[in-house]
């Protein structure tokens, strides 16, 4: 079945670059994205990536798709306070899909 | 300004009531979503619509009710069936076609049950 799995916790020093993994185990999976939920507000679609592509790059984040191993990584430079948030990896087969989450990354950021 | 807006932001109920929570969207998006997060479980979804006049059960639609009569509005209802219904829920809309992809997510209703 459908699975996207990540850990739960990550902390950074600030002006470090962050990396956050996720793992999914559906191979048609066609459609990456990585979410950002601040404390208690929705989320917000930060990137995605098709499965075609390997990197995408958008200003302090890179995102790599490591389609073989079915990897999936965020990461972001130098990290602000303002990067303190739950992150959440997801995917889906066909555009029109439901969405499949990860239970989120808490990303702490250290003064 | 296009968004997806959600209220009340915060919502009381009795046990034993129904209470109806509101999405409306003006991104004049095809599909809806609703969508209960709980703390350390991540997102589960309840009901989907992908066009007007239809919806769909998700993986915990139990306890729960939706209609979509209007493209711009997805309520949810939750129902005294639900049996734990203190929770954040979350509505997402999304559009099939052209260069948007991805869900977009309203500010979210926390509901607690007294």
């Amino acid at each position: 079945g459908e699975d996207v799995e990540q850990s739960l916790f990550l902390s950074v020093r600030e002006g470090d670059s962050s990396v956050i993994n996720c793992t999914y185990t559906d191979s048609s999976s066609t459609y990456l994205y990585w979410y950002k939920q601040e404390p208690g507000a929705g989320l917000q679609l930060l990137t995605y990536i098709f499965s075609n592509m390997d990197m995408k790059q958008d200003q302090r984040l890179t995102v790599l798709l490591n389609k073989k191993d079915k990897h999936l990584s965020l990461r972001i430079a130098d990290t602000q306070t303002g990067d303190s948030a739950i992150y959440f990896c997801a995917e889906s087969i066909h555009r029109d899909d439901k969405i499949i989450f990860g239970k989120g990354t808490r990303l702490h950021i250290l003064p | 300004d296009g968004g997806i807006t959600q209220s009340p932001k915060y919502l009381f109920r009795k046990e034993g009531q129904n209470v109806t929570l509101s999405c409306e969207q003006n991104l004049n998006h095809d599909a809806m979503y609703w969508y209960r997060q709980d703390p350390g479980q991540g997102l589960r979804l309840i009901y989907y619509s992908q066009i007007v006049n239809d919806f769909q059960k998700g993986d915990i639609a139990e306890g729960y009710s939706v209609s979509r009569e209007k493209k711009e509005s997805f309520p949810l209802t939750v129902t005294s069936a639900q049996k734990n219904p203190t929770a954040f829920y979350l509505c997402a809309s999304s559009v099939n076609s052209g260069n948007d992809h991805g869900q977009f997510f309203g500010p979210g209703t926390r509901l607690t049950v007294l």
